[in-house]
């Protein structure tokens, strides 16, 4: 079965680290790549999507975004946090042909001011 | 705000009851869905539509819950004799012709 795998499921770092959150999945055809954020009582939303094409993205508020095939991994990250940034992030991943999103459970980024 | 709207936002309930919740998507999309979340965790998916039809349920989706969309507008989900483990975030999001799911504020409901 398809699966997503998002190793870290808290990270804690301080204001101007640099963060970099793990996402590998499971399918070998082609696919399309999603990162969410969900911030505190806030829906999710999009902070980035890979469907073709250069494999580095990115994304709103300074988040990019790396798909490696050969590792089946799109790990997103981010030079320097903001206290802002405290969120879950969730990956999520689609066949090319299906819009049906697999998830992986979310990683809870906090950052301390 | 244009965007996918849910009702109502927090739904409390004793075991048993009956609950509904309404979605309406983003007028122009023709794909909608519903997930649940729970803490700790990922959306799980439990339905979607393209226009009124349903095209998809999940097998983790007990005969108790339904889900409509009639008009292919918005949509509703029901639970019947709601049981303490129905309590969760019930999510609705919709998409166009991209991959990408814009999703609504959530209802949660608690059951007592």
């Amino acid at each position: 079965a398809q699966s997503v795998s998002q190793h870290n499921h808290h990270v804690i770092l301080s204001e101007a680290a640099s963060l970099e959150l793990g996402c590998n999945y499971s399918y070998g055809g082609t696919v399309n790549l999603f990162w969410y954020v969900q911030y505190p009582g806030q829906h999710l939303q999009l902070l980035l999507k890979y469907f073709s094409g250069d494999p580095l993205v990115k994304g709103i508020k300074g988040f990019e975004a790396e798909f490696i095939k050969s590792k089946f991994s799109f790990n997103l990250r981010k030079p320097s946090v903001q206290w802002s940034d405290t969120a879950e992030y969730f990956c999520a991943v689609n066949q090319d042909s299906n819009y049906q999103l697999i998830w992986g459970a979310g990683t809870k980024l906090i950052i301390k001011p | 705000d244009t965007g996918v709207s849910q009702d109502p936002r927090h739904k409390i309930t004793k075991r048993g009851q009956n609950v509904t919740f309404r979605c309406d998507p983003i007028s122009e999309h023709n794909r909608l869905y519903w997930y649940r979340q729970t803490l700790g965790q990922g959306p799980e998916f439990l339905t979607y539509f393209q226009n009124e039809a349903q095209l998809e349920k999940s097998r983790l989706l007990s005969d108790r819950f339904s889900a409509e969309r009639p008009k292919g507008s918005f949509s509703t989900l029901e639970i019947q004799r709601t049981e303490q483990g129905d309590s969760a975030m019930y999510l609705c999001a919709s998409n166009g012709h991209t991959g990408e799911l814009f999703f609504g504020e959530g209802s949660r409901l608690t059951v007592l």
